[in-house]
C-alpha cells in the first residue's frame, strides 16, 4: 500500500512565525503535491513537484514556498504565517502509470494548521 | 481554466433510498476520479474512470463517465449510514509540456448525510 505521512496532525502557530509542514511518501512516486482545503472551496493546489529540486506553482502559491531535496520528501513552508492561512493542508503523491494510465493521487492524513 | 462543479453540495437522504451526485467539468479530459473523505480524515480513492462510457461499481456506489457531455455521476443505491461522507470528483490535465506532469482539479465536494 502507498503510504503518505505528514509530520503533524494538528499545529498551532502565531502570526509571523515561519512554519514547516513535512510530507513523506514511501512508494517512489515522482509527483508530489500540496493542497489546502477550506469549507466550501474544496481542495486548492498550492505547489507541486514532479522531480527532485523541481517545483511548480499551483493555483494559490502566494505566501508559500516548497522544497524537495529528496524524492520521498516534499516540504511546504509558510514564510510568515498569517491568520488567513489557517486551514487543513493535505499532501499527495502520484505515479504515472504509463500510456492509458492514471495520475491517481494518494493523500496523507492532513495537517490542521491554526494561526493565531 | 478548468472548472469542476459538483451538485448538490449538500445531500441528506434516508437509508434505503437512491440518489445521484453530478460532476460537470469545463474542458476536455478522459480521466476522472472520485474520492471519499470522512470527517477529520484524508481523501480515499474510490474510482478512476479512464474513458468515455466507463462505468465502475463498488458495493452500493456506481460511477460513470460521459466525456462528450463532460459529466460524471456517482450513483448511490439503497443508501446505508456508513456511506455518510463528503465525496469529491477530480479531473486531470497536463500542467506542463512534459508529459507526466499532470494535476487534478477538484470539485467543491458533496457532503452526504444518510439518516436512519
Amino acid at each position: 500500500d502507498v503510504k503518505v505521512t505528514q509530520s503533524s496532525r494538528y499545529l498551532v502557530k502565531r502570526t509571523g512565525e515561519k512554519v514547516f509542514l513535512e510530507c513523506v511518501q514511501d512508494m517512489d512516486h515522482e509527483n508530489m503535491f500540496w493542497y489546502r482545503q477550506d469549507p466550501g472551496l474544496g481542495l486548492r493546489l498550492i505547489y507541486f513537484s514532479y522531480d527532485v529540486k523541481m517545483k511548480e506553482k499551483g493555483d494559490i502559491p502566494e505566501g508559500y514556498s516548497v522544497s524537495r531535496e529528496k524524492k520521498e520528501r516534499f516540504s511546504l513552508i509558510l514564510e510568515s504565517a498569517s491568520t488567513n492561512q489557517t486551514s487543513m493542508y493535505l499532501c499527495a503523491s502520484s505515479l504515472w502509470s504509463g500510456w492509458g494510465g492514471t495520475y491517481e493521487q494518494y493523500f496523507g492524513p492532513g495537517t490542521r494548521l491554526t494561526v493565531t | 481554466e478548468l472548472k469542476v462543479e459538483q451538485n448538490p453540495l449538500f445531500l441528506s437522504m434516508q437509508e434505503g433510498k437512491n440518489y445521484t451526485i453530478y460532476c460537470n467539468y469545463s474542458t476536455t479530459s478522459d480521466r476522472l476520479y472520485w474520492y471519499r473523505q470522512d470527517p477529520g480524515k484524508s481523501l480515499e480513492s474510490l474510482f478512476v474512470l479512464l474513458s468515455n462510457g466507463a462505468v465502475k461499481q463498488e458495493g452500493r456506489l456506481m460511477a460513470s463517465l460521459d466525456t462528450k457531455a463532460r459529466l460524471s455521476t456517482l450513483h448511490i443505491t439503497a443508501a446505508v449510514h456508513d456511506l455518510s461522507a463528503t465525496y469529491f470528483c477530480a479531473v486531470d490535465y497536463a500542467l506542463t509540456s512534459n508529459f507526466g506532469n499532470e494535476k487534478l482539479t477538484f470539485g467543491t465536494g458533496t457532503r452526504l448525510t444518510i439518516i436512519p
